[in-house]
Order: C-alpha cells, then structure tokens, then sequence
C-alpha cells in the first residue's frame, strides 16, 4: 500500500522560530509537493520536486524553503515562522510514469501553530 | 491557465439521499481531472481519476463522476450517501506538462440523519 507519512500531526512554534517539516514516502516516486491548506482558500502549492536536490517554486513560495537530498524525503523549512504561516500542511508525491500522471498521493497533514 | 471552481462552498444532505458535487474546469487540451476527499483532520484520499475513454469514471466508496466536454464539467455523484461520507471534497484539474495540480477550493458536505 502507498505511503505518505509527515513527521508531525500537529505542532506548535513560537514566532521567529526556524521550523522543519519532514515528508518521507516509499513509492519512489519521483515528485514531491508541499501545499499548505487555509479555510476557503483550497490547497496552494509552496513548493515542488521533480527529482532529488531539483525543486521549484509553487504559487506561494514566499517565507519557505524546501530540501530533498534523498529521493524518499522532501523537507519544508520556515526559516523564521510567522504567525500568518499557522496552517495544515499537505505533503504528496506522484510518478514520472505517463499511464498515471499528476495522480498524487497525500500524508495526513500537520497542522502548524505560530503563537 | 487552467483553473477550476467548485461553485458550491458547502452542501448538507440527509442520509439515504443522492449527491451531486459541481466541478467546472477551464483547459484547453483534454484535461486529467480527479476527485479528492478530505476526512476532518486527514489528509486527502483519491476517490476517481479520468485520463480518457469512457467518460463515466467509477471510483471508490461508491462515487462516480461524468466527463461532460461541451459543459466543462465533472460533477462527483452518489445514488445514496451515508453518514461516513461527510467530508470536504476537492476537484482537480492536472496543469500541463510538470506533473502539477490546480485544486478547487472544495466542497464540505454535511450528512443528516
């Protein structure tokens, strides 16, 4: 069965922390997403990977930055949180194979807390 | 550039009923539009795909959806909801060439007994 796991349900930082968000996943897949997840707003996409130590920037890439030294692993990193960075967030990998394309396997979110 | 709206926000039904969820894309190509569902506090689950071919999709749980190209729609449906179907449900469209998605902004369904 495929697997997505984020290394956090939930979390809670302070203001001006630097913040780490793991995404592993076994498929060897080669794309890895990080979205965040706001009430009325959907899913936004920060980030993206299209291969290991490849990355480019989503919509709203703004305050982030991303890691992927290995190919099962995709950081997110918050460089110094803020509390209108307080969000779910969704990490998702999906295949290069052309027989299933764009489809993306989701973690079960961790839900961010900057007070 | 690819969009797609989920024209209602949130839809409330008694248990037993039938549903029908609007998903209405904009793209020029034949699109590769997808059903997600997000159960309170998960992350989200693939419920249908369609690629091509036929353009009645059956997905898991139940759920279908049709591919209606003159409309650019791909309405989510289900003869009979039941309680455990109270989720927020998330149309997508795949954006060109680099293995993205464009979500909607989703649909909650509230289930009544």
């Amino acid at each position: 069965d495929v697997k997505v796991t984020q290394s956090s349900r939930y979390l809670v930082k302070r203001t001006g922390e630097k913040v780490f968000l793991e995404c592993v996943q076994d498929m060897d897949h080669e794309n890895m997403f990080w979205y965040r997840q706001d009430p009325g707003l959907g899913l936004r996409l920060i980030y993206f990977s299209y291969d290991v130590k490849m990355k480019e920037k989503g919509d709203i890439p703004e305050g982030y930055s991303v890691s992927r030294e290995k190919k099962e692993r995709f950081s997110l990193i918050l460089e110094s949180a803020s509390t209108n960075q307080t969000s779910m967030y969704l990490c998702a990998s999906s295949s290069h194979d052309r027989l299933i394309p764009y489809e993306q396997y989701f973690g079960p979110g961790t839900r961010l807390t900057v007070t | 550039a690819q969009s797609v709206t989920q024209p209602d926000i949130h839809i409330t039904v008694s248990e037993g009923a039938s549903l029908e969820l609007r998903c209405n894309y904009s793209y020029g190509a034949t699109p590769y539009l997808f059903w997600y569902v997000q159960s309170p506090g998960q992350g989200l689950q693939l419920l249908l795909k369609y690629f091509s071919g036929d353009t009645l999709v059956q997905g898991i749980k139940g759920f279908e959806a049709e591919f209606k190209r003159s409309q650019s729609t791909f309405n989510l449906r289900k003869p009979s909801v039941h309680w455990s179907d109270a989720a927020e449900y998330f149309c997508a469209v795949g954006r060109g060439s680099n293995y993205k998605l464009t979500f909607g902004k989703g649909t909650l369904l509230t289930v009544n007994p």
